[in-house]
């Protein structure tokens, strides 16, 4: 009954390194989006996505970019982790019909030492 | 751009009392969604209650209320006979015609016993 996968719950990567962070859903959804989310500071956008290799900014896009190839798979993708890159992130998708069902994934939980 | 802002960091109630969560937003559209998003300890997010924008009605689902005032711009939760179980995160978010889903910073609510 899972609709949206992250597929990796929790990882340690080092400074430096190119960090992959996939979502995946099965409702044939437009919208897809990543957040990261802080204590303190609640869900912040990253980056999403309404259709396939359309991308849009979200608040805070810096040291992230994002792919979305198909439409069931919108990646976020980390070039160069840094340790302020440690965070709880989260996936989301939706149809852009009124709103009317959002499904989220499990989290995936990044470190980065 | 939209923002949303919940200015209560923590809140406490008595089980069986009633505790209201604030939230306000900023939007130039007219035509819009707001949510109420549970996030218990799993991290998992459940949708407590959706209003949409053009609907004067606030909308309820069991202990669970809002105060929408469209012209305030507020969209507070109002959660009756509090129980253990209702202890968790609460988000507020905003999705609007820009396809982008907007989340406050969320409200830790306590039930004492």
């Amino acid at each position: 009954d899972v609709k949206v996968t992250q597929s990796s719950r929790y990882l340690v990567k080092r400074t430096g390194e190119k960090v992959f962070l996939e979502c995946v859903q099965d409702m044939d959804h437009e919208n897809m989006f990543w957040y990261r989310q802080d204590p303190g500071l609640g869900l912040r956008l990253i980056y999403f996505s309404y259709d396939v290799k359309m991308k849009e900014k979200g608040d805070i896009p810096e040291g992230y970019s994002v792919s979305r190839e198909k439409k069931e798979r919108f990646s976020l993708i980390l070039e160069s982790a840094s340790t302020n890159q440690t965070s709880m992130y989260l996936c989301a998708s939706t149809s852009p019909q009124g709103w009317n069902t959002i499904y989220f994934g499990e989290g995936s939980w990044l470190t980065v030492v | 751009a939209q923002t949303v802002t919940q200015s209560q960091p923590e809140m406490s109630v008595q089980e069986a009392e009633t505790v209201t969560l604030s939230c306000t937003y900023d939007t130039s559209e007219s035509d819009y969604y707001l949510f109420w998003y549970k996030q218990p300890p799993s991290r998992q997010m459940i949708l407590v209650i959706r209003q949409e924008a053009y609907k004067q009605q606030n909308a309820t689902e069991n202990r669970f209320s809002v105060n929408f005032q469209k012209a305030a711009k507020s969209f507070s939760l109002k959660i009756s006979d509090s129980q253990l179980g209702d202890a968790a995160m609460y988000f507020c978010a905003f999705g609007g015609a820009t396809n982008k889903l907007i989340f406050g910073t969320g409200t830790l609510l306590a039930v004492q016993p």
